[in-house]
């Protein structure tokens, strides 16, 4: 299994764009989960999808940011427009049956620098 | 509400010491927990986890952590620290509620002196 792949690895873009940023889950894994990494707030749950419906977006930092999930093998977050303050590793995870005591399954992450 | 804390931002040992880390939780019902490892450039990776069974949990590479009710506490130790272990280190906590979600500690970065 080639685990759960993002893209891009990094994200360099100026204030004020449009930024994408993609995920493709384990197979089978009916979870899927983004998470925003930052130095000063550690790991926060941005948004989580269970069989590609949004169950909780309560962690979205404001309106700018959206997220999709248009198939079982896709997931989109996108920020529009960027700022500054955006800039951080964004992780996409999966699981097989979602919380409680079930493992992630994280990818690398992508890095975005918004400049 | 759940929660962790994690003391400090950064442990330094030496090769071949204990290594202790340390998490405290705060949860309304019976809690999972969970330490994530995380190495420079990669995702994290689950190391161990306790569900209610054994209150001593054995992880990968060596770890293992207590699960103490009366402290609030699932501190992570190794007896022998290798250069491999320099890394940064979660603990998390989601419960046995519907929809519960992970919530993790701002972590803890341990550095190995050889």
């Amino acid at each position: 299994d080639a685990g759960v792949i993002q893209s891009p690895r990094h994200e360099v873009t100026e204030m004020g764009q449009e930024v994408t940023l993609r995920c493709k889950p384990i197979s089978g894994h009916d979870y899927l989960f983004w998470y925003r990494q930052t130095m000063m707030r550690g790991l926060e749950l941005l948004i989580y999808f269970n069989n590609n419906v949004p169950i909780d977006d309560s962690g979205m930092p404001e309106d700018r940011f959206s997220a999709k999930m248009p198939n079982a093998s896709f997931s989109t977050l996108k920020i529009q427009p960027s700022e500054p303050r955006d800039s951080a590793v964004y992780f996409c995870a999966s699981s097989p049956r979602g919380l409680g005591n079930e493992k992630l399954f994280f990818g690398s992450g992508t890095q975005l620098s918004v400049l | 509400a759940q929660s962790v804390t994690q003391l400090g931002s950064h442990v330094s040992v030496s090769e071949g010491a204990l290594v202790l880390l340390r998490c405290n939780y705060s949860s309304s019902v019976p809690p999972y927990l969970f330490w994530y490892v995380q190495y420079p450039n990669q995702g994290l990776q689950l190391l161990l986890k306790y569900t209610s069974a054994a209150t001593l949990v054995k992880g990968i590479n060596g770890f293992e952590a207590e699960f103490k009710k009366s402290e609030t506490s699932f501190h992570l130790t190794k007896p022998s620290a290798h250069m491999s272990d320099a890394a940064e280190y979660f603990c998390a906590v989601s419960n046995t509620g519907a929809n519960s979600k992970l919530t993790f500690g701002k972590g803890i970065t341990l550095s190995v002196r050889p």
